[in-house]
């Protein structure tokens, strides 16, 4: 079952522009991720935020958490068209071994036009 | 240091027939997932193995199934291949699937079932 869904599902920009993606998801977590795909390939780790932060930042990637709303964006700044991928965002929790699980969204679909 | 490895990249089966997929984690790593993809559903976590042990799984049937070896490589198998299995199956890998760690993913296998 998925536990977040995202927000586009598809998304075109100009190059040079910013591209925002936003996942929700529906239970308590302990951090949240955000992956990159490019086409038919394995996934890219971005960035990390754990439940108790609210804003990080990585290069050109600026991810926000709201744990109250259960939601999470994630911005491309200065996009290029290499930054053409697919974005899942996935939520880490704890089970009661102690170790996590990590399940992912459906994905936004980005599509930067040079 | 290697990545994570998928083999074979690509597969072509009949239904009713079974199939392998191999992954080899990162060295180091004794965590491996299993995740199957697809286009109308996303990434779907099929189980979790570590230390040989499988800690967790999906809501898959019965056909899919997984082991580790006791150098972290793991297989899967799935059984009596139906054409919904078509799919891009994904392997990661992380130390210990402990709190806040990142996946590190293979390429994938894909597999066609006709």
């Amino acid at each position: 079952s998925q536990q977040g869904e995202e927000d586009p599902q598809a998304l075109s920009i100009q190059e040079g522009e910013n591209a925002t993606m936003n996942c929700s998801y529906k239970t308590s977590i302990n951090n949240l991720q955000w992956y990159r795909q490019n086409s038919g390939r394995g996934l890219v780790h971005l960035i990390l935020i754990r439940s108790n932060e609210r804003e990080k930042h990585s290069g050109r990637l600026r991810v926000t958490l709201d744990t109250s709303k259960k939601s999470s964006s994630l911005l491309i700044t200065a996009s290029r068209a290499a930054d053409t991928a697919s974005y899942f965002c996935a939520t880490g929790t704890v089970r009661s071994g102690g170790y996590q699980k990590v399940t992912f969204g459906t994905g936004t679909k980005l599509q930067v036009i040079p | 240091k290697a990545g994570v490895t998928q083999t074979p990249r690509y597969l072509i089966k009949t239904r009713g027939q079974q199939v392998t997929l191999s992954c080899s984690p990162i060295s180091g790593h004794r965590s491996v997932s299993w995740y199957q993809q697809t286009p109308g559903q996303g990434l779907q976590f099929l189980f979790e193995y570590f230390s040989e042990t499988q800690r967790n799984k999906g809501n898959f049937p019965g056909r899919f199934s997984g082991r580790q070896f006791s150098n972290s490589r793991s297989e899967m198998n799935v059984s009596t291949l139906e054409l919904g299995d078509s799919a891009l199956y994904l392997c990661a890998s992380s130390l210990a699937a402990a709190t806040n760690e990142k996946l590190f993913f293979g390429s994938g296998t894909q597999l066609s079932v006709l």
